[in-house]
């Protein structure tokens, strides 16, 4: 399934660092979605995007800014972060945001900060 | 606000066992509700999804059942395999969002 790719699969960081995510969809949705998957916990919708606007912003950290160029790129910029941000970040995206609308999933980007 | 829970993991079976893994919610309106699974190493991808009450999803050998009434969408398959190992997620959607129950652990054993 290559329908909604991630980079990098893998990311150490230092809490001074700063790193940009990469999602990018190539079934031609209009919206695209940041979340974070830690262990034992619910998935946690961290941004929402449509049309390249952005719609929801579910009281994320200012450390992680969202952008989203195109509708079919987005991006996590990351900076300062903290150890308890270690997670998996998952991107998706949907052809709208109608309710019954099924999100499509990239692999993720395994954070590690330290 | 709305709300997912499901049955905590992990569940082990032996394969060809039936498999129950039990989901229920609380919502305003009438939500569409999903089952979405994450095989080790992979992204979620959706596994099936109802969209109103006594609609049945159905993929792979899966099959849920939107149950307005319990308020459940319970996940069952007749026979396991040890490739349906994966962790499942229950969620509905609430506008635009979706919110997931925190996910159910699935060991098949040969």
């Amino acid at each position: 399934e290559t329908g909604v790719t991630q980079t990098p699969r893998h990311l150490v960081m230092g809490m001074t660092n700063k790193k940009s995510l990469k999602c990018e969809q190539h079934l031609g949705h209009n919206a695209m979605y940041w979340y974070k998957q830690s262990a034992k916990k619910p998935l946690e919708l961290m941004f929402v995007y449509s049309l390249e606007e952005r719609v929801e912003n579910n009281s994320v950290p200012s450390r992680f800014s969202p952008e989203c160029p195109n509708s079919s790129h987005l991006f996590l910029h990351l900076h300062t972060l903290q150890p308890e941000d270690s997670a998996l970040y998952l991107c998706a995206s949907s052809q709208g945001l109608a309710g019954s609308e099924t999100q499509y999933f990239g692999p993720g980007t395994r954070l590690l900060v330290l | 606000g709305d709300s997912v829970t499901q049955m905590e993991g992990p569940v082990t079976l032996s394969e060809e066992a039936f498999l129950t893994i039990n989901c229920t919610y609380t919502a305003t309106g009438y939500p569409s509700l999903f089952w979405y699974v994450q095989y080790p190493g992979e992204g979620l991808q959706l596994l099936l999804k109802a969209t109103k009450a006594d609609d049945k999803g159905s993929n792979k050998g899966f099959e849920a059942t939107y149950r307005k009434e319990t308020t459940s969408f319970h996940l069952e398959k007749g026979s396991v395999q040890v490739s349906d190992s994966a962790v499942y997620f229950c969620a509905l959607n609430s506008n635009y969002q979706l919110i997931w129950g925190a996910g159910t652990k699935l060991i098949i054993k040969p």
